[in-house]
């Protein structure tokens, strides 16, 4: 049972907008910065957003994060085939003195 | 540009020991936290600890505490997981990551590619 609580499974069509949901509390998202990375099939994972809606250098401007209270949302528009992958959340835990990390969310593109 | 390139894969017995690296490039080893991260075959990510190179502090998660242990080489700029004893539940992918400077420890940046760990009879 992972600490952040992200919805198992997404999908869209070529050319949509998807969000991904991570639900958390004030110990971690509610006080800290949510991390979401991308990993794709037998690879490891890779930064996609820091410091809840940053995206490092490379990331395309497609990929956006956000952050209300204690839940935070990565939003992808431009669907492509290339994004199909899982995704995760992290934030730092303040109880843990460690980062948590959501359960990942498997996005298909349809 | 930041590398983290962890050892090859290890193929182990239950009871046997193991320690497996990662060798950082690309910054200053010793002004950043450096952790470890495991998946286990098709889950998601559990954070086991981290290292502190430039003063060798090491904190390690509840879950992982007293079953591994964690260290670095200041001279090769290299980080450690090892076991003692390894149990076949500790079959998984082992991933190190960059994880924020001295006073700013965060979720991980730059991931090693992985060492995938097999412990089997």
């Amino acid at each position: 049972q992972s600490v952040l609580t992200q919805p198992p499974s997404a999908s869209g069509t070529p050319g949509q907008r998807v969000t991904i949901s991570c639900s958390g509390s004030s110990s971690n998202i509610g006080s800290n910065y949510v991390y979401w990375y991308q990993q794709l099939p037998g690879t490891a994972p890779k930064l996609l957003i820091y410091s809840n809606n940053q995206r490092p250098s490379g990331v395309p401007d497609r990929f956006s994060g956000s952050k209300s209270g204690t839940s935070a949302s990565l939003a992808i528009s431009g669907l492509q085939s290339e994004d199909e992958a899982d995704y995760y959340c992290a934030a730092w835990d303040d109880s843990l003195n460690g980062p948590v990390f959501g359960g990942g969310t498997k996005l298909t593109v349809l | 540009e930041v590398q983290l390139v962890q050892s090859g894969a290890e193929v182990k017995k239950p009871g046997e020991s193991l320690k497996i690296s990662c060798k950082t490039s690309g910054y200053i080893f010793t002004s950043y936290w450096i952790g470890w991260v495991r998946q286990m075959p098709g889950k998601g990510l559990e954070w086991m600890g981290i290292i502190y190179p430039g003063d060798s502090d090491t904190r390690y998660s509840p879950s992982f505490q007293g079953q591994v242990t964690i260290s670095a080489d200041k001279s090769i700029s290299t980080a450690y997981l090892q076991w003692s004893s390894l149990k076949a539940s500790d079959t998984a992918m082992y991933y190190c990551a960059r994880q924020g400077a001295e006073w700013e420890l965060l979720p991980p940046d730059y991931w090693g590619q992985g060492t995938l760990v097999t412990v089997s009879s």
